[in-house]
């Protein structure tokens, strides 16, 4: 079992631009949840999504948005990139929920430029 | 709204000393409280969570409701401890659909 699976591990996007992220969860789990963690702090919930559907949403604006697939695999999209959004974007994907805890993948680099 | 706060970024102990990483924790309900780690060039790995009341790896660590406290013990501390440390938070009435993290604690071991 390969766990949680990101891509890519790193990208570079110029200001304004639009990117997506990629999660494939581990095997047997139906959730997944993105957090942002950037340098010198801890990750911070961005949303959860569970049978397709968005279930919870932290503090984050409307450039952020994602999407779950019938295979329970899960895309982070972030429109009009700001120099702020650099920061390590992590994958958890969980089973009902956060009920049996999470397993995180080793996340994706994003640099902003 | 949730908030966890690890008072120290860095925190350095000679191997053989105990080790006590602080987490606090502010929540109206009924919280329930991790420890992540992550090892240099791993990913974040959950080590502790208070309902298990196990121990791993050496580690303990007991929820305090009257202090709001969940602080992470060992008492004789390992060169492999060195790590980052991550106290967080999750609210079972609402079905633990999120985790709050601290800032996160460095922790190194001097041999």
């Amino acid at each position: 079992d390969a766990g949680v699976t990101q891509s890519p591990t790193h990208l570079i996007k110029t200001r304004g631009q639009q990117v997506t992220l990629r999660c494939s969860p581990k095997s047997g789990h139906d959730t997944v949840s993105w957090y942002q963690q950037a340098l010198g702090q801890g990750p911070q919930f961005i949303f959860q999504y569970y049978e397709e559907e968005e279930r919870q949403r932290g503090n984050f604006p409307d450039r952020f948005s994602g999407h779950q697939f019938p295979n329970y695999s899960s895309e982070l999209n972030v429109n009009a990139l700001l120099l702020g959004d650099s920061a390590l974007y992590l994958c958890a994907s969980s089973l009902v929920a956060g009920l049996y805890g999470y397993t995180f993948g080793s996340g994706t680099r994003l640099t902003v430029v | 709204a949730q908030r966890v706060t690890q008072p120290e970024k860095l925190l350095s102990v000679f191997k053989g000393a105990p080790v006590e990483l602080k987490c606090n924790y502010s929540y109206s309900g009924s919280p329930e409280l991790f420890w992540y780690v992550q090892y240099s060039r791993q990913r974040l790995q959950l080590l502790l969570r208070h309902i298990s009341r196990e121990s791993i790896k050496g580690f303990t660590a007991d929820l305090n409701k009257g202090e709001t406290s969940f602080h992470l013990k060992k008492p004789f501390a390992q060169e492999e401890d060195s790590a980052m440390y991550y106290c967080a938070l999750s609210r079972p009435d609402f079905g633990n659909e999120k985790l709050t993290f601290g800032t996160g604690t460095r922790l190194t071991i001097i041999p």
